[in-house]
């Protein structure tokens, strides 16, 4: 069955770096635009970034750009988050999405993995 | 900039009535918005695209309207499993999501 499978996440002090993955399975990973959506404890849905099918272009949110990078691995079906210079305000589950479009990008999402929790702690 | 505003926050329903949430953007979004339900501890889940057009395996109870700025997602006749919390999202332009409105028994 079409599955997103996040991992990565845990308690890492303030100024440090963690990297998230999310593994794919069940579609063809390589023709699908895929986005990192995150939601901080009790709180609502943010956007952090998209990359296209091929990788050839990623956008972020404003909160993350300058330290937050997305890249893919289509030969192992594998999305990742590099996260660097974390704040307590990164502090969320973060969740990896698949875009609805196969080939194009609409920016919404219709497949979610059961995401990964990402705290931000001294 | 955009934003998104759901309400109300919270709405009480009794099952088997109906719930009316609405969903309003500071700028025309077109058609280009999309509806999420989520329950406690588990991701979102696609309801509603293109404002109107109801994602796989969604039940008919659920459904869409709206364009430009004010949006309405309509639940016919609750059941259980659909006391949760609804997302609006634009994608007019990057991708942003309303507050949220919770659905709570009644």
């Amino acid at each position: 069955q079409v599955q997103l499978v996040e991992s990565g996440g845990g308690v890492v002090q303030p100024g440090r770096s963690l990297r998230l993955s999310c593994a794919a399975s069940g579609f063809t990973f390589s023709s699908y635009g895929m986005h990192w959506v995150r939601q901080a404890p009790g709180k609502g849905l943010e956007w952090v970034a998209v990359i296209w099918y091929d990788g050839s272009n990623k956008y972020y949110a404003d909160s993350v750009k300058g330290r937050f990078t997305i890249s893919r691995d289509n030969s192992k079906n594998t999305l990742y988050l590099q996260m660097n210079s974390l704040r307590a305000e990164d502090t969320a589950v973060y969740y990896c999405a698949r875009d609805i479009l196969e080939w194009e990008l609409l920016n919404a999402f219709d497949i979610w993995g059961q995401g990964t929790m990402v705290t931000v702690s001294s | 900039e955009i934003v998104m505003t759901q309400s109300p926050a919270t709405l009480s329903v009794s099952p088997g009535e109906r719930a009316t949430l609405s969903c309003r953007a500071s700028q025309s979004v077109s058609s280009n918005l999309a509806w999420y339900q989520q329950k406690p501890g588990q991701a979102p889940r696609l309801l509603i695209y293109g404002a109107s057009t109801r994602a796989t395996g969604i039940p008919a109870r659920f459904s869409g309207s709206g364009s430009g700025t004010e949006f309405t997602l309509t639940i016919s006749s609750l059941q259980s499993e659909d006391f949760a919390v609804y997302y609006c999202q634009q994608y007019n332009n990057w991708p942003l999501f309303g507050g949220g409105t919770k659905v709570e028994i009644k």
